[in-house]
């Protein structure tokens, strides 16, 4: 098993410009979600999602779309890219099938820096 | 609304010397905790969650409701537990994290 696959690992955007982050996770995990890691702000739930065409907002949602048409992938989308949105993105995923085991698998991060 | 506070940005420590990583959370429930930790340029990976009450790399952490804390404790830091180590806790259906404390240990 791959894990959590993340795509780009790097991505350069110019102000204004879009773009999709790409994750993809082979665990048959129902539970996805996508997080933002910044200095001094730890990381911050952007969106999730409990299965399949089902999507919430988390902490940060702003400026982000998600999708969710299947349960292997997750995507989050800038719609028009701003400077304050230059993070290091998380893709994470987990089972619901184990009672008490809300453990979450982390991909392995998207540096994205917006100018 | 769930909060997990790590008050602290910075604990540099010795080689050697105990290490105790403080974690404060407010939940209205009963809470699930864990510990994740992230090392230099690597992705997040679970340390330890409290419904296990194991000992991973020689780190425990107690959850204590009175004083709802879930700090964690090593007693002789080794160098290659420098790290970022980030409490979290499981509610309403998402995972809630702390600003994460910087553990550097120093030979």
């Amino acid at each position: 098993n791959a894990g959590v696959t993340q795509t780009p690992k790097f991505q350069v955007l110019k102000t204004g410009q879009s773009m999709t982050l790409q994750c993809a996770q082979d665990m048959n995990h129902e539970y996805m979600s996508w997080y933002r890691q910044d200095p001094g702000m730890g990381l911050r739930l952007i969106h999730y999602s409990v299965g399949a065409g089902i999507t919430d907002q988390g902490e940060v949602p702003n400026g982000y779309n998600v999708s969710r048409s299947t349960t292997e992938d997750f995507p989050l989308r800038l719609l028009s890219a701003a400077p304050s949105q230059t993070s290091v993105y998380f893709c994470a995923s987990r089972s619901t099938g184990l009672a008490g085991a809300n453990v979450l698998t982390f991909g392995a991060g998207s540096r994205l820096t917006v100018l | 609304a769930q909060r997990v506070t790590q008050p602290e940005k910075l604990l540099s420590v010795f080689k050697g010397a105990p290490v105790e990583l403080k974690c404060n959370y407010s939940y209205s429930g009963s809470p699930e905790l864990f510990w994740y930790v992230q090392y230099s340029r690597q992705r997040l990976q679970l340390l330890l969650r409290h419904i296990s009450r194991e000992s991973i790399k020689g780190f425990t952490a107690d959850l204590n409701k009175g004083e709802t804390s879930f700090h964690l404790k090593k007693p002789f830091a080794q160098e290659e537990d420098s790290a970022m180590y980030y409490c979290a806790l499981w509610g309403y259906s998402t995972l809630t994290f702390g600003k994460g404390t910087m553990l550097l240990v120093s030979p």
